[in-house]
């Protein structure tokens, strides 16, 4: 059983459009995040949530927005997509406390036209 | 990011040893990371240091930490065709986040 997935596993579309990547945990960790990692490797967090909660929320632009419905599930949904929002987004999660071990699903490639 | 900085490549001989170097900023850091990401999948985490220790060694992997120079190297001995892949440095630099180097990426040539 995979420990964290995400959907799709690849994503083309057009410039403009409005798009979801959903995840889900089934480690019974309490705290989730959502990375982008652009072309270079570099490595970004967006968003965590703790329990539902949101607790970082870094400076993306508000078209994304995250929905955790519970604690096993933290949604991306993307507004108004443009091509720089082209990336591999991943998702992670761990449980509170040190040191943070994250595990990550297997990303979501983004490709916007 | 801009808080973590690691070379983007290392090329090493098969059962060689290789070193990949990291330094970080945040020296409030309690544990510091190294992650693996192989083609196509997500970061894995591989070991992790605790602030006040200078070394750990796990198997063929040695970990060493100089905290007065913000320094933390990743030392893989007998190096296989399956270690390729991109070496992630980390620090937790405060409650819930991590903050990810560039990542150097290591390829192991026959």
């Amino acid at each position: 059983d995979t420990a964290v997935s995400q959907t799709p596993k690849y994503l083309v579309t057009q410039m403009g459009n409005d798009k979801s990547i959903k995840c889900e945990q089934n480690l019974g960790h309490d705290t989730m995040y959502w990375y982008k990692q652009d072309s270079k490797k570099f490595l970004k967090i967006m968003f965590s949530y703790n329990n539902k909660e949101l607790i970082i929320n870094e400076t993306v632009p508000n078209r994304f927005s995250p929905k955790s419905p519970d604690k096993a599930h933290l949604n991306l949904h993307i507004n108004s997509l443009e091509l720089g929002d082209s990336a591999v987004y991943f998702c992670a999660s761990r449980r509170t406390g040190v040191p943070e071990k994250l595990f990550f699903g297997s990303g979501t490639q983004l490709s916007v036209l | 990011g801009e808080d973590v900085e690691q070379s983007l490549f290392l090329s090493v001989r098969e059962g060689d040893s290789s070193v990949i170097n990291c330094t970080y900023t945040d020296s409030s850091s309690t544990y510091l990371y190294w992650y693996k990401q192989e083609p196509g999948a997500g970061l894995q985490l591989l070991t992790y240091i605790f602030s006040n220790m200078d070394m750990k060694q796990d198997q063929r992997l040695t970990v060493l930490l100089n905290k007065k120079d913000k320094h933390l190297s990743l030392r893989i001995a007998d190096t296989q065709t399956g270690d390729s892949a991109i070496y992630f440095c980390a620090e937790s630099i405060k409650d819930y986040k991590l903050s990810f180097g560039a990542g150097t990426t290591v390829t192991v040539r026959a």
